[in-house]
């Protein structure tokens, strides 16, 4: 069973709007990371954030870990045509060494 | 371009046969880590290997297995194929054996017929 809920499962933003995605887990992280994948194809990793984290930057990405809520959110700003796909977040733990995916938000960005 | 290769890309079989998916680490990548992506299970961590040792187990079925050699490229046995197993499998490396910072292969996709 996926460890993470992501929201929304589907978002469509003309180019240049920001893009947020959220994502819900359900027991006690050690880390969580958030993946890009293009329609069928391998993921790359877009960043990690620690539990001990409040937030991260990388690029145009912002990553915001809530411990307290169980959730994590990703920000991409001034979004592009290439940043078209869905987007995971993954969760591990000390005490379940393995890595969980959430069910993933498809991004559309509308030229 | 991960730097992890996948082999076959495609794959068609029947139902009850076996099949062998193959994966080459990024060069001086000691782990490797298989998982299933299916549109009603999503992406679900199967197993891991470092260095040669199984490391951590997920929801792999007893039908499946896998093995990591000496020069670190993994195999991943799939027997006894149900339609329930077509799915895209990823190989994964990293260069810990913690689960974070993978590379992502491209994929297997495996249809059962």
């Amino acid at each position: 069973s996926q460890q993470g809920e992501e929201d929304p499962q589907a978002l469509s933003i003309q180019e240049g709007e920001n893009a947020t995605m959220n994502c819900s887990y359900k027991t006690s992280i050690n880390n969580l990371q958030w993946y890009r994948q293009n329609s069928g194809r391998g993921l790359v990793h877009l960043i990690l954030i620690r539990s001990n984290e409040r937030e991260k930057h990388s690029g145009r990405l912002r990553v915001t870990l809530d411990t307290s809520k169980k959730s994590s959110s990703l920000l991409i700003t001034a979004s592009r045509a290439a940043d078209t796909a869905s987007y995971f977040c993954a969760t591990d733990a000390w005490e379940n060494e393995k890595l969980t995916f959430g069910t993933g938000t498809r991004l559309t960005i509308i030229p | 371009d991960s730097g992890v290769t996948q082999t076959p890309k495609h794959l068609i079989t029947a139902t009850g046969q076996r099949v062998t998916l193959r994966c080459s680490p990024r060069s001086g990548d000691l782990s490797v880590y298989w998982y299933q992506q299916s549109l009603d299970q999503g992406l679900q961590f199967l197993i891991q290997y470092y260095n040669g040792e199984e490391r951590a187990k997920g929801n792999i079925l007893e039908r499946f297995s896998a093995q990591q050699f000496p020069d670190l490229h993994s195999e991943l046995n799939l027997s006894s194929l149900e339609l329930g197993d077509s799915a895209l499998y990823f190989c994964a490396s990293s260069n810990t054996g913690a689960f974070y910072e993978q590379y992502f292969g491209p994929g297997t996709r495996l249809t059962v017929t």
